[in-house]
């Protein structure tokens, strides 16, 4: 069974479309995140959320918007996209969250964005 | 965070040990260290973690010296399949739910040479 899944795997479109990716964990963590990985492999984290409370928010845009309508979904969506978010985006989920200290994340297999 | 620093890549042949050390030179005292893998297209797999001195499991071992300003991952006998990214994470321990940034560094890029 597949612990972090993420729809869809690739994602093409054009600036100034709105769309969303979809994230579940099945391994009953109270902490999910996102993060987004750019061409230079740098994975930077996006937003962590903590029974539904959001506790990380690292300075992206206010055109991400994470949702979590319960604890084992975190979806993100992105608004009036730009040729800047192209990247691979990575859910993700640990048991406590925060850190990595003694906390281990997993992560799911990843969203191709393209932004024509 | 603790920054850290890797090398930006490495090549090994198959069968070999292969060391990668991480520096960071800020730890906190409640920072421990992590080991994340990544394969091209798959997200971040953990691959181990430590405090201090050394730890091992079936996939590897960390060893980390007394003054934790580095630490170096080994892989054992090396395969084709170990060919990824090696990411050092170095994080705080959660005392509280604040603004603790998880970044991630470039990483050391494995290759594993037939």
């Amino acid at each position: 069974d597949t612990a972090v899944s993420q729809t869809p795997k690739y994602l093409v479109t054009q600036m100034g479309n709105d769309k969303s990716i979809k994230c579940e964990q099945n391994l009953g963590h109270d902490t999910m995140y996102w993060y987004k990985q750019d061409s230079k492999k740098f994975l930077k984290i996006m937003f962590s959320y903590n029974n539904k409370e959001l506790i990380i928010n690292e300075t992206v845009p206010n055109r991400f918007s994470p949702k979590s309508p319960d604890k084992a979904h975190l979806n993100l969506h992105i608004n009036s996209l730009e040729l800047g978010d192209s990247a691979v985006y990575f859910c993700a989920s640990s048991q406590e969250g925060g850190g990595a200290s003694g906390d281990t994340q997993y992560f799911g297999p990843g969203t191709r964005l393209t932004v024509l | 965070l603790a920054k850290t620093t890797q090398p930006i890549s490495m090549d090994s042949y198959e069968g070999q040990e292969v060391n990668i050390t991480c520096s960071h030179n800020n730890i906190a005292t409640n920072d421990y260290i992590t080991w994340y893998q990544q394969f091209p297209s798959q997200g971040p797999r953990f691959i181990i973690q430590g405090y201090k001195t050394k730890v091992t499991n079936e996939v590897a071992s960390l060893f980390i010296p007394a003054d934790r300003k580095s630490s170096t991952l080994s892989l054992p006998r090396v395969s084709l399949s170990d060919t990824a990214v090696y990411y050092c994470l170095v994080g705080d321990v959660v005392l509280n739910f604040g603004n603790e940034k998880l970044t991630f560094g470039t990483g050391t890029r494995l290759t594993i040479i037939p």
